[in-house]
């Protein structure tokens, strides 16, 4: 079954520290993508960053970077300089079947940070 | 601000009862994707709309309907309501249901009561 996993409920980051917030997944499908979106507590889902399964890079978007480690099916997201705004939800996502026609969209059950001052 | 926007914001329902939710997709995008959101969980895929046509679905029963117009705004209806029904309905758009990466951007959501 294809599914993502975000182990940490909670997390707790002092300002202006980088934090890492952990994301694994499990697919059979060679193509897709893998996203991660920030969630307020005013409930609107915003996009921060995405990885393809064949980029060979890390993708990186200013202060937020996708630590991409395909063999172990790993796509941590890395917030560096940590602001207080930075304190929500987080999602990771993952996008499969690009290109057959048929799409599904899964996401984690999310990892609540919290930026100390 | 995404663009997507979603009305209403708030709705209380009883159990039974249809609803019927909108949303308004970016400029340029022409795919929806409807998810719930339960209090405290993850978004669950419910269905996807390209081309006015259902693209993929989730695990949802088929009281949860859609549509999708030629301006490629979009309903979600969902019919015989129960009380688990409750959650944050978030729609998404994005450019194109073929494209390798496309990102979907959401709206700020409905949060609908099933009393």
């Amino acid at each position: 079954a294809q599914k993502i996993t975000q182990t940490q409920p909670g997390m707790f980051v002092q300002e202006k520290e980088a934090v890492t917030l952990d994301c694994t997944y499990d697919t059979s499908d060679p193509s897709y993508g893998l996203f991660w979106y920030k969630q307020p507590s005013s409930g609107e889902m915003i996009f921060l960053i995405y990885q393809g399964s064949y980029d060979q890079q890390n993708a990186t978007e200013g202060r937020y970077s996708l630590n991409f480690q395909k063999a172990r099916k790993s796509a941590n997201l890395v917030i560096s300089a940590s602001q207080l705004g930075d304190s929500a939800m987080y999602f990771c996502a993952m996008r499969e079947g690009i290109g057959s026609g048929t799409y599904k969209y899964i996401f984690g059950t999310g990892t609540r940070l919290k930026v100390l001052a | 601000e995404t663009g997507v926007t979603q009305s209403p914001t708030h709705l209380i329902k009883t159990r039974g009862q249809q609803v019927t939710l909108r949303c308004s997709s970016q400029s340029g995008h022409n795919t929806v994707s409807w998810y719930q959101q339960a209090l405290g969980q993850g978004p669950q895929f419910i269905f996807q709309y390209y081309r006015e046509e259902e693209n993929g679905r989730g695990n949802f029963p088929p009281r949860f309907s859609g549509l999708q117009f030629p301006n490629y705004s979009s309903e979600l209806n969902v019919n015989a309501l129960e009380l688990d029904d409750s959650a944050l309905y978030l729609c998404a758009s994005s450019r194109s249901s073929g494209a390798a990466g496309n990102i979907q951007y959401f709206g700020a959501g409905t949060r609908l009561s099933v009393l």
